[in-house]
């Protein structure tokens, strides 16, 4: 099945900085990687994912790169502010369900 | 558009006894997925539900049962809790069974707390 490795655990910027947080996965089938924000107390909330057959998207101050030869993608938060802090997710798919990372807590400094 | 809704969003139960949580899909989401996620952790898969039958199953035991009905709403049952089945309890709704093309949106959870 699909493994998804994360890192780093933890990531503090200061505001206005950039964050990038990355992932390797094992399946090279995979074609599909969302990332995942969650909030305190909260879901987790889809912000980004891209497929395959594109190797960089970009929306507002996030983006997500995908190197498909080296089975690693990333995120970028650009202008960090507060309310980017948050524990983030990155995840691929393996046949019917989503194999996730460990998970990212950015914490944004003002 | 209304989003995923969970209920109830907290729970506390004794070891042995049995819980149902409950689901209701975003409008026009025709598949539910579980996932059961650890303090500090990502989330599991537990099963996903299409046409009202389990569409895949992840690792765990069959004590974790669910049901989909005809709106698409959801519930999980966990019998015989276990002091480790304490967690966060996501139910998350697509548009298409699978993971590979229908993007997935979750609720806020059920914390389900066993003592």
């Amino acid at each position: 099945g699909e493994n998804v490795e994360q890192h780093p655990s933890t990531l503090s910027v200061q505001e206005g900085d950039s964050a990038v947080i990355k992932c390797t996965y094992s399946d090279s089938a995979s074609n599909y990687f969302p990332w995942y924000k969650q909030e305190l107390g909260k879901g987790p909330q889809l912000i980004i994912d891209i497929r395959s057959n594109v190797g960089e998207k970009k929306d507002q101050r996030i983006a997500v790169t995908l190197n498909k030869t080296a089975k690693h993608f990333s995120l970028h938060i650009t202008e960090t502010q507060p309310e980017d802090s948050a524990v983030y997710f990155c995840a691929a798919p393996n046949d019917y369900k989503l194999s996730f990372g460990a998970g990212t807590t950015v914490t944004v400094r003002a | 558009e209304t989003g995923v809704t969970q209920s109830p969003t907290h729970l506390i139960k004794t070891r042995g006894q049995q819980v149902t949580l409950r689901c209701s899909s975003q409008s026009g989401h025709n598949t539910v997925s579980w996932y059961q996620q650890a303090l500090g952790q990502g989330p599991q898969f537990i099963f996903q539900y299409y046409r009202e039958e389990e569409n895949g199953r992840g690792n765990f035991p069959p004590r974790f049962s669910g049901l989909q009905f005809p709106n698409y709403s959801s519930e999980l049952n966990v019998n015989a809790l276990e002091l480790d089945d304490s967690a966060l309890y996501l139910c998350a709704s697509s548009l298409e069974p699978g993971a590979r093309s229908s993007p997935l949106h979750f609720g806020n959870g059920t914390r389900l707390t066993v003592t």
